[in-house]
């Protein structure tokens, strides 16, 4: 049973144009929601997060938008770029230990 | 910047074999873990390591087991490697006051024929 559900599989979006992956979560025991950026023959990075007190959260051009009612959280890219085309994966962290949570992850391709 | 070694890129090994994958960090954090990463699937946590000779299961700890007697190394383990068992392996790591930001390894991609 997936605890981080995470979707598309895989999205492809023109240059200049918005990337949104979505995420949805049920274990009300997460406190903070990382996301994750992989490319290929490298291990993830830690590209932005958010705890689930705010409801928004932007830098630069990636923004996580968080609904905690809906249990719902998602990543945008705006003005997406052919370097963005990586693996992304949403996670989520126990308040309780150190341990994390990931989706199963979307594979991004931004065609020129 | 935190760095995390993983020894191997690449591994080939025989069903039944004993695998051993290193892992070493370089900034004396606390925590390590090692997870798995298949299509579709995600990453997915076999182990993790609070201190040195402290252990605790992940979701998958079925057939690994792992090894903590230095504070910067954490080694997994395949007891007998089976073709299940194919896949990417993750080492990653994490300081305090870091909550989210754990620092991952390159990984090693084992294949078991």
């Amino acid at each position: 049973q997936q605890q981080v559900k995470q979707s598309p599989q895989s999205l492809i979006v023109q240059k200049g144009g918005i990337s949104i992956i979505n995420c949805a979560y049920e274990n009300t025991a997460f406190d903070y929601f990382p996301w994750y950026q992989q490319f290929p023959g490298k291990g993830p990075a830690l590209l932005i997060a958010i705890r689930p007190d705010v409801s928004e959260k932007k830098e630069g051009r990636f923004t996580i938008s968080f609904n905690k009612s809906a249990k719902q959280f998602s990543l945008h890219i705006m003005d997406s770029q052919p370097g963005d085309s990586a693996t992304y994966f949403c996670a989520a962290r126990y308040s309780s230990a150190s341990k994390i949570i990931f989706g199963s992850g979307t594979r991004l391709s931004i065609r020129p | 910047d935190v760095k995390v070694t993983q020894s191997s890129r690449y591994l080939v090994k025989r069903t039944g074999e004993k695998v051993f994958l290193e892992c070493v960090q370089d900034m004396d954090h606390e925590n390590m873990f090692w997870y798995r990463q298949d299509p579709g699937l995600g990453l997915r946590l076999i182990y993790f390591s609070y201190d040195v000779k402290m252990k605790e299961k992940g979701d998958i700890p079925e057939g690994y087991s792992v090894s903590r007697e230095k504070k910067e190394r954490f080694s997994l383990i395949l007891e007998s490697a089976s073709t299940n068992q194919t896949s990417m392996y993750l080492c990653a790591s994490r300081g305090p006051g870091t909550n989210y930001g754990y620092t991952f390894g390159s990984g090693t991609r084992l294949t078991v024929v």
